[in-house]
Protein backbone atom coordinates (compact mmCIF):
# COMPACT_ATOMS: atom_id res chain seq x y z
CA UNK A 1 0.00 0.00 0.00
CA UNK A 2 1.43 3.10 -1.28
CA UNK A 3 1.39 6.82 1.12
CA UNK A 4 -0.74 8.97 0.34
CA UNK A 5 0.41 12.15 -1.70
CA UNK A 6 1.06 14.96 0.30
CA UNK A 7 3.16 18.29 -0.82
CA UNK A 8 6.22 18.65 1.67
CA UNK A 9 5.72 21.92 2.68
CA UNK A 10 3.46 25.18 2.74
CA UNK A 11 3.24 28.47 4.40
CA UNK A 12 1.43 31.05 4.64
CA UNK A 13 1.06 34.48 6.63
CA UNK A 14 -1.02 35.08 10.14
CA UNK A 15 -4.64 35.52 8.92
CA UNK A 16 -4.09 33.96 5.55
CA UNK A 17 -5.40 30.70 4.68
CA UNK A 18 -4.15 27.54 3.34
CA UNK A 19 -4.93 24.15 1.77
CA UNK A 20 -3.21 20.90 2.15
CA UNK A 21 -3.60 18.16 -0.59
CA UNK A 22 -4.10 14.96 -0.07
CA UNK A 23 -4.09 12.27 -3.41
CA UNK A 24 -5.02 8.87 -3.06
CA UNK A 25 -6.53 6.58 -5.54
CA UNK A 26 -9.60 4.64 -6.02
CA UNK A 27 -8.97 2.09 -3.40
CA UNK A 28 -8.69 4.80 -0.66
CA UNK A 29 -9.48 7.88 -0.39
CA UNK A 30 -11.65 7.97 -4.23
CA UNK A 31 -13.83 5.48 -2.77
CA UNK A 32 -14.53 5.94 1.17
CA UNK A 33 -15.11 8.66 3.11
CA UNK A 34 -12.93 7.73 5.86
CA UNK A 35 -10.26 10.46 5.90
CA UNK A 36 -8.61 11.84 8.58
CA UNK A 37 -6.59 14.82 9.52
CA UNK A 38 -3.59 14.86 11.98
CA UNK A 39 -1.46 17.74 13.83
CA UNK A 40 1.61 16.88 14.67
CA UNK A 41 4.13 19.34 16.58
CA UNK A 42 7.54 18.47 17.43
CA UNK A 43 7.99 15.72 19.45
CA UNK A 44 4.22 15.31 20.32
CA UNK A 45 1.71 12.80 19.43
CA UNK A 46 -0.40 13.53 16.67
CA UNK A 47 -3.88 15.09 17.25
CA UNK A 48 -6.91 14.21 15.19
CA UNK A 49 -8.30 17.42 13.53
CA UNK A 50 -10.47 16.23 11.20
CA UNK A 51 -12.00 12.99 10.24
CA UNK A 52 -14.50 11.50 7.97
CA UNK A 53 -13.56 14.12 5.36
CA UNK A 54 -14.96 16.84 7.08
CA UNK A 55 -15.86 16.77 10.27
CA UNK A 56 -14.09 18.53 13.60
CA UNK A 57 -13.85 16.39 17.29
CA UNK A 58 -14.64 18.50 19.73
CA UNK A 59 -12.74 21.33 20.83
CA UNK A 60 -11.09 22.07 17.55
CA UNK A 61 -11.25 25.24 16.04
CA UNK A 62 -13.71 26.19 13.65
CA UNK A 63 -10.37 27.53 10.94
CA UNK A 64 -9.84 24.19 10.38
CA UNK A 65 -12.00 22.52 7.17
CA UNK A 66 -11.86 19.60 5.08
CA UNK A 67 -13.16 18.42 1.51
CA UNK A 68 -12.46 15.61 -1.17
CA UNK A 69 -13.09 15.68 -4.49
CA UNK A 70 -12.86 12.69 -6.48
CA UNK A 71 -9.16 10.84 -5.44
CA UNK A 72 -7.79 14.22 -3.75
CA UNK A 73 -8.77 15.42 0.06
CA UNK A 74 -8.18 18.56 1.21
CA UNK A 75 -7.57 20.39 4.26
CA UNK A 76 -7.75 23.88 4.92
CA UNK A 77 -6.44 26.19 7.42
CA UNK A 78 -8.37 29.70 8.01
CA UNK A 79 -6.87 32.77 9.89
CA UNK A 80 -3.70 31.57 10.01
CA UNK A 81 -1.67 31.53 13.46
CA UNK A 82 1.56 30.83 14.73
CA UNK A 83 0.69 28.14 16.70
CA UNK A 84 -0.83 26.11 13.35
CA UNK A 85 3.02 25.48 12.37
CA UNK A 86 3.40 22.08 13.05
CA UNK A 87 3.23 18.61 10.57
CA UNK A 88 -0.13 17.62 8.95
CA UNK A 89 -0.75 14.11 7.56
CA UNK A 90 -3.77 12.77 6.12
CA UNK A 91 -4.97 8.90 6.80
CA UNK A 92 -7.54 6.96 4.38
CA UNK A 93 -9.09 3.55 4.98
CA UNK A 94 -8.17 1.50 2.55
CA UNK A 95 -9.80 -1.40 0.77
CA UNK A 96 -7.39 -4.14 1.47
CA UNK A 97 -8.87 -3.25 5.23
CA UNK A 98 -5.42 -1.25 5.93
CA UNK A 99 -4.80 2.39 6.92
CA UNK A 100 -2.85 4.49 4.74
CA UNK A 101 -0.81 7.61 5.88
CA UNK A 102 0.29 10.55 3.49
CA UNK A 103 4.21 11.54 3.87
CA UNK A 104 2.95 14.64 5.67
CA UNK A 105 3.11 18.56 5.48
CA UNK A 106 5.44 20.83 7.14
CA UNK A 107 3.29 23.87 7.67
CA UNK A 108 5.32 26.84 7.92
CA UNK A 109 3.26 30.10 9.68
CA UNK A 110 5.62 32.90 8.40
CA UNK B 1 -9.17 11.49 31.69
CA UNK B 2 -9.19 8.97 28.78
CA UNK B 3 -5.32 8.14 28.74
CA UNK B 4 -3.00 5.54 26.62
CA UNK B 5 -0.12 4.95 27.92
CA UNK B 6 3.09 2.72 25.72
CA UNK B 7 5.60 0.65 27.45
CA UNK B 8 7.82 -1.99 26.53
CA UNK B 9 10.76 -0.07 24.25
CA UNK B 10 14.11 -0.24 24.25
CA UNK B 11 17.14 -1.73 22.29
CA UNK B 12 17.13 -4.34 20.81
CA UNK B 13 20.00 -6.60 18.32
CA UNK B 14 18.78 -6.99 14.46
CA UNK B 15 17.13 -10.50 14.42
CA UNK B 16 15.28 -9.96 18.61
CA UNK B 17 12.04 -9.70 19.21
CA UNK B 18 10.54 -7.41 21.97
CA UNK B 19 6.93 -6.71 23.69
CA UNK B 20 5.11 -3.49 23.60
CA UNK B 21 1.99 -2.51 25.91
CA UNK B 22 -0.38 0.08 26.25
CA UNK B 23 -2.49 0.67 29.02
CA UNK B 24 -5.88 2.50 28.66
CA UNK B 25 -8.02 4.48 31.27
CA UNK B 26 -10.85 6.34 31.31
CA UNK B 27 -13.25 4.72 28.77
CA UNK B 28 -14.46 1.40 28.38
CA UNK B 29 -11.42 -0.24 26.06
CA UNK B 30 -13.55 -3.68 24.77
CA UNK B 31 -15.80 -1.17 22.79
CA UNK B 32 -12.70 -0.29 20.47
CA UNK B 33 -10.80 -0.68 18.00
CA UNK B 34 -7.11 -0.16 18.83
CA UNK B 35 -4.00 0.37 16.68
CA UNK B 36 -0.27 0.74 16.72
CA UNK B 37 1.21 3.56 14.40
CA UNK B 38 5.02 3.96 13.99
CA UNK B 39 7.08 6.76 13.68
CA UNK B 40 10.61 6.38 12.08
CA UNK B 41 13.14 8.96 13.10
CA UNK B 42 12.82 12.08 10.79
CA UNK B 43 10.30 10.22 8.93
CA UNK B 44 5.78 10.67 8.37
CA UNK B 45 3.55 8.15 10.13
CA UNK B 46 3.12 4.56 9.48
CA UNK B 47 0.26 2.23 10.34
CA UNK B 48 1.78 -1.05 11.64
CA UNK B 49 -1.37 -3.00 13.13
CA UNK B 50 -5.01 -3.02 13.97
CA UNK B 51 -7.27 -5.34 16.38
CA UNK B 52 -11.07 -4.94 16.84
CA UNK B 53 -12.76 -4.34 20.14
CA UNK B 54 -13.13 -8.15 20.71
CA UNK B 55 -9.72 -9.05 20.02
CA UNK B 56 -10.99 -11.46 17.39
CA UNK B 57 -10.09 -9.59 14.32
CA UNK B 58 -6.46 -8.40 13.38
CA UNK B 59 -5.12 -6.16 10.65
CA UNK B 60 -1.36 -5.79 9.72
CA UNK B 61 0.54 -3.79 7.46
CA UNK B 62 2.42 -5.90 4.97
CA UNK B 63 5.89 -4.58 6.41
CA UNK B 64 5.21 -6.29 9.33
CA UNK B 65 3.13 -9.44 7.94
CA UNK B 66 4.21 -12.31 9.48
CA UNK B 67 6.52 -10.75 12.42
CA UNK B 68 4.37 -8.73 14.38
CA UNK B 69 1.43 -10.28 16.16
CA UNK B 70 -1.26 -7.27 18.06
CA UNK B 71 -3.45 -8.68 21.08
CA UNK B 72 -5.56 -7.26 23.99
CA UNK B 73 -6.65 -8.03 27.07
CA UNK B 74 -9.82 -6.95 27.53
CA UNK B 75 -10.02 -8.05 31.34
CA UNK B 76 -6.84 -5.70 32.07
CA UNK B 77 -7.16 -2.84 29.20
CA UNK B 78 -4.00 -3.64 27.51
CA UNK B 79 -3.09 -4.21 24.28
CA UNK B 80 0.48 -5.59 23.34
CA UNK B 81 2.30 -5.43 20.24
CA UNK B 82 4.74 -8.45 19.71
CA UNK B 83 7.45 -7.78 17.21
CA UNK B 84 9.96 -10.62 16.14
CA UNK B 85 12.37 -10.71 13.28
CA UNK B 86 13.27 -7.29 14.25
CA UNK B 87 15.26 -5.05 11.30
CA UNK B 88 16.87 -2.09 11.02
CA UNK B 89 13.96 -0.19 9.72
CA UNK B 90 11.37 -0.90 12.01
CA UNK B 91 13.34 1.56 14.62
CA UNK B 92 10.82 4.10 15.73
CA UNK B 93 8.69 5.51 17.70
CA UNK B 94 5.92 2.96 18.71
CA UNK B 95 2.34 4.74 19.59
CA UNK B 96 -0.58 3.28 20.65
CA UNK B 97 -4.18 4.78 19.46
CA UNK B 98 -7.91 4.32 20.00
CA UNK B 99 -10.23 4.34 16.88
CA UNK B 100 -13.41 5.99 16.87
CA UNK B 101 -15.04 3.00 14.92
CA UNK B 102 -13.21 0.32 13.43
CA UNK B 103 -9.72 1.50 11.88
CA UNK B 104 -10.12 4.17 10.09
CA UNK B 105 -10.05 7.34 12.77
CA UNK B 106 -7.62 8.06 16.08
CA UNK B 107 -9.24 10.31 18.56
CA UNK B 108 -6.81 9.23 21.16
CA UNK B 109 -2.54 8.68 21.46
CA UNK B 110 -0.48 8.06 23.55
CA UNK B 111 2.75 9.65 24.27
CA UNK B 112 4.81 7.02 22.28
CA UNK B 113 7.60 4.23 22.99
CA UNK B 114 10.84 4.23 21.14
CA UNK B 115 12.27 0.73 19.52
CA UNK B 116 15.85 0.77 18.05
CA UNK B 117 16.88 -2.16 16.63
CA UNK B 118 20.32 -1.86 16.35
CA UNK B 119 23.62 -4.41 16.81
Amino acid sequence: QSALTQPASVSGSPGQSITISCTGTSNDVGDYNYVSWYQQHPGKAPKLMIYDVSDRPSGVSNRFSGSKSGNTASLTISGLQSEDEADYYCSSYTSSDTLVFGGGTKLTVL
Amino acid sequence: EVQLLESGGGLVQPGGSLRLSCAASGFTFSNYAMSWVRQAPGKGLEWVSGISGSGYTTYYADSVKGRFTISRDNSKNTLHLQMSSLRADDTAVYYCAKDIRNLDTFDIWGQGTLVTVSS
